[in-house]
């Protein structure tokens, strides 16, 4: 069956620590990958995707994310976090044939950022 | 642009009710899809429609239906409400192609919080 899981329900990190976390995902085929951001009252924001290509992905707020094949994996990674990075975050995937952009989610992650 | 919105943000509701949630895309955006998301949980898959048409379908009952309008807004409709039906409501849109919609960004709205006592 087709799955995403992010095994890390709560993370606590430092303000100015580095933060990584983890996605693992199983599908057929490589699927579509995603990482959005939900804060409080806000709908979800898209931090970055991959499609293909180069494996280390650039998004927006100075997140990355990296690709492996080998192991299911798609791990976001910020080097220094902000106060402002509290947040759930949510690893996504979308089929690539036959989805129509149904986009299917873990169960998130939130994050909670400390002085 | 006011990107998508939803109406309305709040919702309390009565087990066996009927409620009618309601979505205006993007601009430009023609393509919108429904997802329930219950505490604790990411967001579930409920249903896409595109040209008026639903053209996917996530593991949801029928209680759950949908509508879109020539101005590609769209309604969410549940009947016979269960307390296992709150959850908030969000929508997303793109810009569909008639073919595949992944390469085009979704663009979520802030959602519609549901109660049912």
């Amino acid at each position: 069956a087709q799955s995403v899981t992010q095994p890390d329900i709560h993370i606590t990190v430092s303000e100015g620590a580095s933060l990584e976390l983890r996605c693992n995902y199983s599908y057929g085929a490589t699927p579509y990958l995603f990482w959005y951001v939900q804060s409080p009252g806000q709908g979800l924001q898209l931090l970055l995707k991959y499609f293909s290509g180069d494996t280390l992905v650039q998004g927006i707020k100075g997140f990355e994310a990296e690709f492996k094949r080998s192991q299911s994996s798609f791990n976001l990674r910020k080097p220094s976090v902000h106060w402002s990075d509290a947040a759930e975050y949510f690893c996504a995937v979308a089929g690539r044939t036959d989805s129509w952009g149904k986009l299917q989610f873990g169960a998130g992650t939130q994050v909670v950022v400390t002085p | 642009d006011a990107g998508v919105t939803q109406s309305p943000t709040h919702l309390i509701k009565t087990r066996g009710q009927q409620v009618t949630l309601r979505c205006s895309p993007k601009s430009g955006h023609d393509t919108v899809s429904w997802y329930q998301q219950a505490l604790g949980q990411g967001p579930q898959f409920i249903f896409q429609y595109y040209e008026e048409e639903e053209r996917q379908r996530g593991n949801f009952p029928d209680r759950f239906s949908g509508h879109q309008f020539p101005n590609y807004s769209s309604e969410l409709n549940v009947n016979a409400l269960l307390l296992g039906d709150s959850a908030l409501y969000l929508c997303a849109s793109t810009a569909g192609t008639g073919i595949l919609t992944n390469y085009n960004e979704q663009f979520f709205g802030p959602g519609t919080r549901l109660t049912v006592l």
